[in-house]
């Protein structure tokens, strides 16, 4: 069961545009983590958001949490070739322990 | 580099057989969980461990098993092995149970 459905699933950009990519669910989540993974090696982590309504800013990229905590998205400003990759959202469920629920995933890529 | 240490990095080997994976969390963090992904499915939560005690269960096969060490590593043993196992295995380790997950690099198993 796939609680996270990200959209879109690619996205193929021009350096310098903006984007923002989606995270969706029914489910509530604790917190919610965006990770960013490059071929060849594991997913790093970029931000945890735990509040709903959060917004937080990590130089060019935003995180925002949902109010009901059920979504998120991440906003890139002017997005870079050193963007591109593949940007996982994860979930932890309330009262659950820390086994995330990552989402669908989206790949991108940005075009110098 | 996330300090997580994962061997091997790559295996190949044939359906029915068995493997052993293993993982060498960052130094102070007591928890280790296992993820596979594929091409498909996506990064699936298979199974947490916490000093040395299994902590959570997600999607993991009964012909797999995994088991933390005294000394913290953790193996994860695959038997029986199907086409359909071939994939990413990441193994990610916190802190505490609700810290932020640290992820290795992977090992990429492919089964013929």
């Amino acid at each position: 069961t796939q609680l996270l459905e990200q959209s879109p699933q690619f996205l193929s950009i021009q350096e310098g545009e903006n984007l923002t990519v989606y995270c969706n669910s029914s489910s509530v989540f604790s917190s919610l983590q965006w990770y960013r993974q490059e071929p060849g090696e594991g997913p790093v982590l970029l931000v945890t958001v735990v509040t709903g309504g959060e917004v937080k800013k990590l130089k060019r990229l935003t995180f925002q949490f949902g109010d009901a905590r059920k979504d998120s998205s991440l906003h890139i400003t002017a997005a870079q070739p050193g963007d591109t990759g593949l940007y996982l959202c994860a979930g932890a469920i309330e009262g659950g322990a820390n086994n995330l629920f990552f989402g669908t995933g989206t790949r991108l890529t940005v075009i110098p | 580099d996330s300090g997580v240490t994962q061997t091997p990095k790559h295996l190949i080997t044939a359906t029915g057989q068995r493997v052993t994976l293993r993982c060498s969390p960052r130094s102070g963090d007591l928890s280790v969980y296992w993820y596979q992904q594929s091409l498909d499915q996506g990064l699936q939560f298979l199974i947490q461990y916490y000093n040395g005690e299994e902590r959570a269960k997600g999607n993991i096969l009964e012909r797999f098993s995994a088991q933390q060490f005294p000394d913290l590593h953790s193996e994860l043993n695959l038997s029986s092995l199907e086409l359909g196992d071939s994939a990413l295995y990441f193994c990610a380790s916190s802190v505490g149970a609700y810290s932020p997950l640290h992820f290795g690099n992977g090992t990429r198993l492919t089964v013929t």
